[in-house]
């Protein structure tokens, strides 16, 4: 069956630092891949997508692109902010039915020093 | 209001109270799901409901009991619940389960706790 498997955090990094957090799957057909994020308190929220192979989802200075050579949807952002600490997910969508709903990864946690 | 939203956003019960969780969309989707989301584990996908129906069930224990009174409606009834039933309760909305891809709004979480 479909999943996903993220890195496991907490991750730590310094302002300013490059942000890379890993992020592969495992799907029949050509799913859709997803980044949500969830800042403290709060529910989940679409930070970025992506439908097809190739392409790149971005937002917020967060970007993704969807490798289905490596079957890879790696979240990299060139400069964190403190703002930007939340928890990540990366998660999954086949196309139509019962297959469409989401399978998400297990998240990880991202927290920006100062 | 515009989204999902959920009332109340904080819950105590004792294991024998009775109570429920609510969920609104203003979306206008056809697809509601209830997540439960506990510390240091996975989101645990609960229901699904598609048009008012419920089309999944991932064996959650019976003492949930979603209802679905509409399609912009959503509840999840709770009775004799455990500590270990503590988490954060998610709900989400997606325009269809049939779109070409499922992209989820979710609201912000009915924070419950067990005594």
């Amino acid at each position: 069956g479909n999943s996903v498997t993220q890195m496991e955090g907490p991750v730590t990094l310094s302002e300013e630092a490059f942000l890379t957090i890993n992020c592969t799957y495992t799907a029949t057909g050509y799913p859709s891949l997803f980044w949500y994020v969830q800042y403290p308190g709060e529910g989940l929220q679409l930070l970025l997508k992506a439908t097809k192979a190739d392409d790149k989802g971005s937002n917020k200075g967060f970007e993704a692109t969807y490798r289905k050579e490596t079957t890879s949807f790696h979240l990299e952002k060139g400069s964190v902010q403190v703002s930007d600490s939340a928890v990540y997910f990366c998660a999954l969508s086949g196309k139509g039915g019962s297959a469409s709903k989401i399978i998400f990864g297990s998240g990880t946690r991202l927290s920006i020093r100062p | 209001e515009t989204g999902v939203t959920q009332t109340p956003r904080h819950l105590v019960m004792g294991m024998t109270n009775k109570k429920s969780l609510k969920c609104e969309q203003h979306l206008g989707h056809n697809a509601m799901y209830w997540y439960k989301q506990s510390a240091k584990k996975p989101l645990e996908l609960m229901f699904v409901y598609s048009l008012e129906e419920r089309v999944e069930n991932n064996s959650v224990p019976s003492r949930f009991s979603p209802e679905c009174p509409n399609s912009s409606h959503l509840f999840l009834h709770l009775h004799t619940l455990q500590p270990e039933d503590s988490a954060l309760y998610l709900c989400a909305s997606s325009l269809s389960l049939t779109s070409s891809y499922n992209e989820q709004f979710f609201g912000p979480g009915t924070r419950l706790t067990v005594l």
